[in-house]
């Protein structure tokens, strides 16, 4: 059964630092791997994909790297803003065939200050 | 990117009374569709997987008879929470995925469900 931990749980920052959210999962067989935001009481907003076969992905100040033989996946923020202020969710998709099911991590909660 | 809408956003109802959820995705065909269940300061739970024309397949735990779920087209599937008791009040939210977005899930907005 595939498990995902995120460290930390939260974070706060002042506003303009790098930060970096971490994920880990225990099954390496994955077909992917991705960032999510999630404001409070809303949806999810995708921020990230990584494919099993890739090492990174950039969107803008978001940098995302994935270590497919460690289980280890980071989320690089630059230049934090405070409307960055939101929970990060990892979330990885098995590769056992079919429909592959998706299980998430509790989330970083990051809290940015102005 | 897709565009999945889900409604209503919050609902409150009283204890025993039926409450349905609409996940519609709006510019694409989702052959299947996901549905979560999200507890405070927990992560997001599977809950089932429905593929459109055939039943839905649930995780271990949960009751196929009290959350019921159709999926009759590619672009909506409903979960239905039958006899709702307090302890169902929880955050739902649907992702959905296939055709032409069958790498990447995109979801719903969320249900947020408060049964008195």
């Amino acid at each position: 059964k595939q498990e995902v931990t995120q460290i930390p749980a939260a974070l706060s920052v002042p506003e303009g630092e790098n930060l970096v959210l971490n994920c880990s999962f225990t099954d390496s067989a994955i077909y992917n791997l991705q960032w999510f935001r999630q404001d409070p009481g809303k949806g999810l907003t995708s921020l990230l994909l990584i494919q099993s076969s890739q090492r990174e992905q950039t969107s803008g100040r978001l940098n995302a790297s994935l270590d497919k033989s460690s289980g280890r996946s980071t989320l690089y923020i630059a230049a934090s803003q405070p409307g960055d202020s939101a929970t990060y969710l990892c979330a990885v998709r098995g590769d056992s065939g079919g429909y592959q099911k998706v299980t998430f991590g509790i989330g970083t909660k990051l809290q940015v200050i102005p | 990117g897709a565009v999945v809408s889900q409604h209503p956003s919050w609902v409150i109802c009283k204890s025993g009374t039926s409450v349905k959820i609409e996940c519609r995705s709006l510019d694409f065909q989702a052959t299947t569709m996901f549905w979560y269940r999200q507890f405070p300061k927990q992560s997001l739970m599977l809950m089932a997987t429905s593929n459109e024309g055939s039943k839905a397949t649930y995780e271990q735990g949960v009751e196929k008879d009290k959350f019921l779920i159709n999926h009759a087209s590619l672009t909506l599937s409903t979960l239905t929470v039958t006899s709702a008791h307090p302890e169902d009040s929880s955050f739902y939210i649907c992702s959905a995925g296939g055709g032409t977005y069958n790498e990447k899930l995109f979801f719903g907005s969320g249900t947020q469900l408060s049964v008195l």
